[in-house]
C-alpha cells in the first residue's frame, strides 16, 4: 500500500538550517505537505507543493521535491527553539480531494 | 483566520459507552475529513465525506463508526460502542481546493 518514511528525530542549534527528509511511495500525488504539530496541539499546515514543481520557498521555509526519487524535504532556516515540534510529510492520495496519507513525523529539536 | 473547531477537547468514556465528536469546518469548505491518532503512532485517515454522503473510508472505519452532517455547520463522528483501542487523538479536517485544514483535535480516552 502507499507509504510515507520520515527519519524520527532531529536535533540543530538555534541559528542553524534544518533538513527534514520524506519519502513517498504513490508516484501519482498531485500535492506534497508538511505540517507541524507543537505539543498538545493540532496539525498545522506549514506548506505544500505541487507535483509540478520542483522547488518552492516561503520566507524560511524551502520544500524541494525530487520526483523521480519520491524524495521530498523540508529546509528551515535560521532555525529558532520556537520551530521546536514534530514535523509530518504528507501525500495526498486518490485525486484532488483525496485523503492524506502522512508519515510517522520527524521531532525536531532546537538547542540554544 | 477562518478555522476549524473541534469539541469537546477531551472526553473520557467507559467501554461500550457511545461517543459523539464534533466539528465545525470552515464555512465555504465542501468536503470533510475525519482522522485519528493513537499515541505515539501516525496519523491515519478515516473517511471523507463530500455532498452529505461518505466519499472514501479506510478499513478503521467500521460498522461501529458513523458520520453526519447534522445541520449546515456540524460535522460529527459517531463511535458506537467504544473499544479500549478507540482511545487517539481524533483530528478533523476540511477543504476548499487543494489543502486540508485540520482542527485541533479531541483526546478520546475509552476506560
Amino acid at each position: 500500500g502507499e507509504d510515507v518514511e520520515q527519519s524520527l528525530f532531529l536535533s540543530v542549534r538555534e541559528g542553524d538550517s534544518s533538513v527534514i527528509n520524506c519519502t513517498y511511495t504513490d508516484s501519482s500525488s498531485t500535492y506534497l505537505y508538511w505540517y507541524k504539530q507543537e505539543p498538545g496541539a493540532g496539525l498545522q499546515l506549514l506548506t505544500y507543493i505541487f507535483s509540478n514543481m520542483d522547488m518552492k520557498q516561503d520566507q524560511r521555509l524551502t520544500v524541494l521535491l525530487n520526483k523521480k526519487d519520491k524524495h521530498l524535504s523540508l529546509r528551515i532556516a535560521d532555525t529558532q527553539t520556537g520551530d521546536s515540534a514534530i514535523y509530518f510529510c504528507a501525500e495526498k492520495y486518490g485525486g484532488s480531494q483525496g485523503n492524506l496519507i502522512f508519515g510517522k513525523g520527524t521531532k525536531l529539536s532546537v538547542k540554544p | 483566520e477562518p478555522e476549524v473547531t473541534q469539541t469537546p477537547s477531551h472526553q473520557v468514556t467507559q467501554m461500550g459507552q457511545e461517543v459523539i465528536l464534533r466539528c465545525v469546518p470552515i464555512s465555504n469548505h465542501l468536503y470533510f475529513y475525519w482522522y485519528r491518532q493513537i499515541l505515539g503512532q501516525k496519523v491515519e485517515f478515516l473517511v471523507s465525506f463530500y455532498n452529505n454522503e461518505i466519499s472514501e473510508k479506510s478499513e478503521i472505519f467500521d460498522d461501529q463508526f458513523s458520520v453526519e452532517r447534522p445541520d449546515g455547520s456540524n460535522f460529527t463522528l459517531k463511535i458506537r460502542s467504544t473499544k479500549l483501542e478507540d482511545s487517539a487523538m481524533y483530528f478533523c479536517a476540511s477543504s476548499g481546493e487543494d489543502t486540508q485544514y485540520f482542527g485541533p483535535g479531541t483526546r478520546l480516552t475509552v476506560l
